[in-house]
């Protein structure tokens, strides 16, 4: 069974304190790994998309990495509006299938 | 990135009636779309996977006569709760997805249902 873990559940930063997101999956054969933002009451917004170990992207002071079995969200000098609930989820090769998600890191920044 | 619109963002209905919620695709066409439901600080599930044309897919648990899914077109899906209750009240969310790559599911900005 395709499984994804979000390490940690809550993360408290002070503006400009750069950190780590986790993401651990298990998945028959991986076909893609993404990356959300959710704020509160708000559909998931598209962060990125990873398709293959060693794979790298970046957008503004959000970056993206992917191994073998985990995916790390790095956050360089967060800032206040960086808060939010990070959604990692992971789609397996096989058929049309839907993504898989984790239960989030819920990211506060605070000033 | 491709744009999902559903409407509307939230509801507030009474016990034992329908509700509709719709889910379009607007600068894409989209052969499948995806609803989940969401409950406060948890993640999303999965509830049915929508293909234009045929009948919706429902995952375990979820009652196909309870959550009518629709996909006439392929533009847009709708998702009806029937005879709702309080406990159906739930945040719902649907997505679509673009072709075959980068494969992103591009969410709607989900609907709030609060039955009375």
């Amino acid at each position: 069974e395709d499984q994804v873990t979000q390490s940690p559940e809550a993360l408290r930063l002070q503006e400009g304190e750069s950190s780590s997101l986790n993401c651990s999956y298990t998945v028959s054969g991986l076909r893609g790994l993404f990356w959300y933002r959710q704020d509160p009451g708000k559909g998931p917004e598209f962060l990125f998309t990873l398709y293959s170990a060693g794979e790298e992207k970046e957008k503004e002071r959000l970056k993206a990495t992917l191994t073998k079995k985990e995916s790390f969200l790095h956050i360089t000098a967060p800032k206040p509006e960086d808060s939010a609930t990070y959604l990692c989820a992971v789609q397996a090769t096989t058929g049309n299938t839907p993504l898989v998600f984790g239960k989030g890191t819920r990211l506060s920044v605070i000033a | 990135g491709a744009v999902v619109s559903q409407h509307p963002s939230w509801v507030i209905c009474k016990s034992g009636t329908s509700v509709k919620i719709e889910c379009r695709s607007l600068d894409f066409q989209a052969t499948t779309m995806f609803w989940y439901r969401q409950f406060p600080k948890q993640s999303l599930m999965l509830m049915a996977t929508s293909n234009e044309g045929s009948k919706a897919t429902y995952e375990q648990g979820v009652e196909k006569d309870k959550f009518l899914i629709n996909h006439a077109s392929l533009t847009l899906s709708t998702l009806t709760v029937t005879s709702a209750h309080p406990e159906d009240s739930s945040f719902y969310i649907c997505s679509a997805r673009v072709g075959q790559r980068p494969f992103g599911a591009f969410f709607g900005q989900g609907t709030r249902l609060t039955v009375v």
